[in-house]
């Protein structure tokens, strides 16, 4: 069965960088993209971007452009996140998510939280 | 502020329909697909309808979804207990280049 399973809690002091990773299972690795969602405290669901493992080509959202860096090691089926320069407001859930087209999220990872804090 | 507009909450008894709606604009429900998911706290989301109306194996066919013009709809009949949940509707938007979600709607069977 598809799993996505993400790094452990995070704490991190603002303007440090923090890299969640993402290892997937049950289906093949490279025929499938990847998006990152995160949910801040009382917030809805916000896109941060998609990966191809197959070529590597990325989308990110235009807000954070910049700030972020999707990665994947497809000798581990592992998708990364790197969000840099972080701030208060990047306290979330940071989720992955198997999509096929950049719009077609069908399975999620358990979630990843990041807190920022001094 | 999402792009989706949800209401925050709905509520049913067991057995009854519930419907919940997702307004957005020509941007995004009005000229692309809408996948929903369901989300239980500390668990990963599920997706329970995609491209508006299709539902992947293993859910039930008690849950539908409909879109018409630039608003979706979310419906489940047969309220269970297990159906307490949050639900999240999304779509492309073309004008923001992203993939944009509904705030979430929390149903809670009485």
């Amino acid at each position: 069965q598809v799993q996505l399973v993400q790094s452990g809690t995070e704490v991190k002091q603002p303007g440090a960088s923090v890299k969640v990773s993402c290892k997937a299972s049950g289906y093949t690795f490279t025929s499938y993209g990847i998006s990152w969602v995160r949910q801040a405290p009382g917030q809805g669901l916000e896109w941060m971007g998609w990966i191809s493992p197959y070529n590597g080509n990325t989308k990110y959202a235009q807000k954070l452009q910049g700030r972020v860096t999707m990665t994947t090691d497809t000798s581990t089926s592992t998708a990364y996140l790197e969000l840099r320069s972080l701030r208060s407001d990047d306290t979330a859930v940071y989720s992955c998510a198997r999509d096929p087209g950049m719009a077609e999220i069908d399975y999620w990872g358990q979630g990843t939280l990041v807190t920022v804090s001094s | 502020q999402s792009v989706l507009t949800q209401p925050p909450s709905a509520s049913g008894t067991p057995g009854q329909r519930v419907t919940i709606s997702c307004s957005g604009s020509s941007s995004n429900i009005g000229s692309n697909t809408v996948n929903w998911y369901q989300h239980l706290p500390g668990t990963a989301p599920k997706l329970l309808i995609y491209s508006n109306n299709q539902r992947p194996s293993g859910v039930p066919d008690r849950i539908s979804g409909s879109k018409s013009g630039t608003s979706a709809s979310l419906a489940i009949s047969g309220l269970q207990s297990e159906d307490e949940a949050d639900y999240y509707c999304a779509a492309w938007d073309d004008s923001l280049n992203g993939l944009v979600f509904g705030g979430g709607t929390k149903l809670t069977v009485l």
